[in-house]
């Protein structure tokens, strides 16, 4: 199966680190891993993607197995505005965006 | 900043009838994409523009479903007719280019079919 594998959900105390894994075994060598996140009711927003290094931005960092089967996303000191449903996708050389059914992460104060 | 606009936010319709969207990209963007998300699920491509051509329209249910980007910069997505199961969130997207490029995603269109 060509989805993206995740938790449904997890909750992480404000201040500290969320990890958010995600799981996709079949992917291909020359698929992105891409992470969105989406709050209530808007489209999702670009976080961060990478293909076979580890990538951090300004929101987050990726870490990306050698295998590539799987990935996290770390978010390093959670606030509650980072409350949202977080998507890992897998993304093709045509850009065909593959999701899974997302996590839905709850920062807890 | 600039923002990927659609239209309406919010539809209701009543099954069997037509039902249209539209999708303004950002401005020099090649690729748009539209996605069907239902309630609780991860958004699910239905078709990928590059410029005015249809590049993956796969998953596009072409009995009912039409969708078309003529100038390569809007576009416009129709059900007709609309059944029960179209009721889900329709979002647009569009990126400069495919792979390795982020995908700026707008509003969305809630559709209620009933």
């Amino acid at each position: 199966d060509a989805k993206t594998t995740q938790p449904p959900s997890m909750d992480c105390a404000e201040g500290r680190a969320a990890n958010l894994p995600c799981n996709h075994s079949t992917i291909s060598g020359n698929e992105y891993v891409y992470w969105y996140r989406q709050i209530h009711s808007q489209g999702p927003q670009y976080i961060i993607h990478g293909l076979k290094n580890n990538e951090t931005n300004e929101m987050a960092s990726l870490i990306i197995t050698e295998d590539r089967k799987s990935s996290t996303l770390i978010l390093p000191h959670a606030t509650l505005r980072d409350t949202a449903v977080y998507y890992c996708s897998r993304q093709s050389n045509a850009g065909k965006s593959t999701f899974g059914d997302g996590t839905t992460l709850t920062v807890k104060p | 900043e600039a923002e990927v606009a659609q239209s309406p936010r919010y539809k209701i319709t009543e099954k069997s009838q037509a039902v249209a969207f539209w999708c303004d990209p950002i401005s020099g963007h090649a690729t748009l994409y539209w996605y069907r998300q239902i309630l609780g699920q991860g958004p699910e491509l239905l078709v990928q523009f590059q410029d005015e051509s249809v590049v993956d329209d796969s998953q596009l249910p072409k009995d009912r479903f039409s969708a078309e980007r003529l100038k390569g910069v809007d576009s416009t997505l129709k059900i007709q007719p609309a059944e029960l199961g179209d009721s889900a969130m329709y979002l647009c997207a569009s990126s400069f280019g495919t792979a390795g490029t982020e995908a700026f995603f707008g509003q969305g269109t809630r559709l209620t079919v009933v």
